[in-house]
């Protein structure tokens, strides 16, 4: 069956970097992409960027573009986001997902919280 | 693309019909593949979002057919036909007309009254 482990949560101080982690398994990885969503506190789904595992082609939210880069482990199947510059309102839920031609499967959310 | 939900809250009793409303900005329909690009997700309290409804009135794999999916170009709808307490939690509208890039609705919250 299709899963997706995300890393742990995180505690980062503002200008602080954090990379989160969201492994892969139960299907082939480079047959899909993969979407990074996030949910700040009483806030809706935001859609931050996806990648393609077939050869690493992104696309960002222009809200992120320059502070977010979205990778790929063939080797291990895993997805990476890594988000720099943080500041307090970037305390969220970070989710991964599975896209196809949709996102369908979703990782259990990682919560990084930013606070000095 | 903008996605508008309402309501922002919806209050409902067990065993009642419940519906919400998402309008796009731009219409969502593709005439060339005869398909339209909005699915429908719900965000259970400590879950992670869950695929309901995939290209407008397609329920994914286990959804219950007490949910469904209408609309056309602009106007969608989500149905709940006689709504149980597992369905408490956040709807939201996704469109992904410009994938890979997907925005989503406000979110409706759904609870019990």
């Amino acid at each position: 069956q299709v899963q997706l482990v995300q890393s742990g949560g995180e505690v980062k101080k503002p200008g602080a970097s954090v990379k989160v982690s969201c492994q892969a398994s139960g299907y082939t990885f480079t047959n899909y992409g993969f979407s990074w969503v996030r949910q700040a506190p009483g806030q809706g789904l935001e859609w931050m960027g996806w990648i393609t595992a077939y050869d690493g082609d992104t696309k960002y939210a222009q809200k992120f573009q320059g502070r977010v880069t979205l990778t790929t482990d063939t080797s291990t199947s895993t997805a990476y986001m890594e988000l720099r510059s943080l500041r307090s309102d970037d305390t969220a839920m970070y989710y991964c997902a599975r896209v196809g031609a949709r996102p369908d499967y979703w990782g259990q959310g990682t919560l990084v919280a930013v606070s000095s | 693309i903008v996605l508008t939900q309402t309501p922002l809250s919806l209050p409902v009793t067990p065993g009642e019909p419940a519906s919400i409303s998402c309008r796009s900005s731009q219409s969502l329909s593709d005439s060339a593949y005869g398909t339209t690009y909005l699915d429908w997700y719900l965000l259970k309290p400590g879950q992670s979002p869950q695929l309901l409804i995939y290209a407008l009135s397609n329920r994914a794999s286990g959804v219950p057919d007490r949910f469904s999916g209408s609309g056309s170009g602009t106007d969608f709808t989500l149905r709940i036909s006689r709504v149980e307490a597992e369905d408490v939690g956040v709807y939201y509208c996704m469109q992904r007309k410009e994938f890979p890039s997907v925005t989503f609705g406000g979110g409706t919250k759904v609870e019990i009254k």
